[in-house]
């Protein structure tokens, strides 16, 4: 079946450092590609999505770029910041069985000390 | 952005008792919802797809008489562990898909059963 595998947290950085999370997926047909965020006590937020290859989705100065030929959906941002700390999930979606759901990976927490 | 409430946000109770949770959509009516399971260090695992009016359509592997969903109203829709054990522990997450597509979150809820 559909799946997503992220890479594996937690991340440390400091203020202004480059952030990479890495995703890959497996999938059969052209799932759309999601980035979502949960900050501290609250709920999953979409980040930024792509829907179809060489697709780019943008937010807040992240950026992700659907690539078919590694099957890949990598997560990164120039300069982090603080109020960037919080887990991030890479997720896919299945429409097999006639229905829309979404497969998410474990999540990656990223702390960004000042 | 639109709001998706659950409540309560923690529970604790004791084995072989019952508890409901709710998820609201604060500010659009939500046709379609889902209910999430999401263990420690794990990403999110799909329960059912609740539709308002209609009985819910359970993921394989999820014991439908041990986790009851009603979708009454397009604003609400609840989870309810009926006869908890300690192995139903975990964090229960539910979603609103809006008409336009776009799905939202709630804040999660953490069971622990004692």
């Amino acid at each position: 079946g559909n799946s997503v595998t992220q890479m594996e947290g937690p991340v440390t950085l400091s203020e202004e450092a480059f952030l990479t999370i890495n995703c890959t997926y497996t999938a059969t047909g052209y799932p759309s590609l999601f980035w979502y965020v949960q900050y501290p006590g609250e709920g999953l937020q979409l980040l930024l999505k792509a829907t179809k290859a060489d697709d780019k989705g943008s937010n807040k100065g992240f950026e992700a770029t659907y690539r078919k030929e590694t099957t890949s959906f990598h997560l990164e941002k120039g300069s982090v910041q603080v109020s960037d700390s919080a887990v991030y999930f890479c997720a896919l979606s299945d429409t097999q069985g006639g229905s829309e759901k979404l497969v998410f990976g474990k999540g990656t927490k990223l702390t960004v000390n000042p | 952005g639109a709001v998706v409430s659950q409540h309560p946000s923690r529970v604790i109770c004791k084995s072989g008792t019952s508890v409901k949770i709710e998820c609201r959509s604060l500010d659009f009516q939500a046709t379609t919802m889902f209910w999430y399971r999401q263990f420690p260090k794990q990403s999110l695992m799909l329960m059912a797809t609740s539709n308002e009016g209609s009985k819910a359509t359970y993921e394989q592997g999820v014991e439908k008489d041990k986790f009851l969903i009603n979708h009454a109203s397009l604003t609400l829709s609840t989870l309810t562990v009926t006869s908890a054990h300690p192995e139903d522990s975990s964090f229960y997450i539910c979603s609103a898909r809006q008409p336009a597509g776009e799905l939202f979150f709630g804040e999660g809820s953490r069971l622990t059963v004692l």
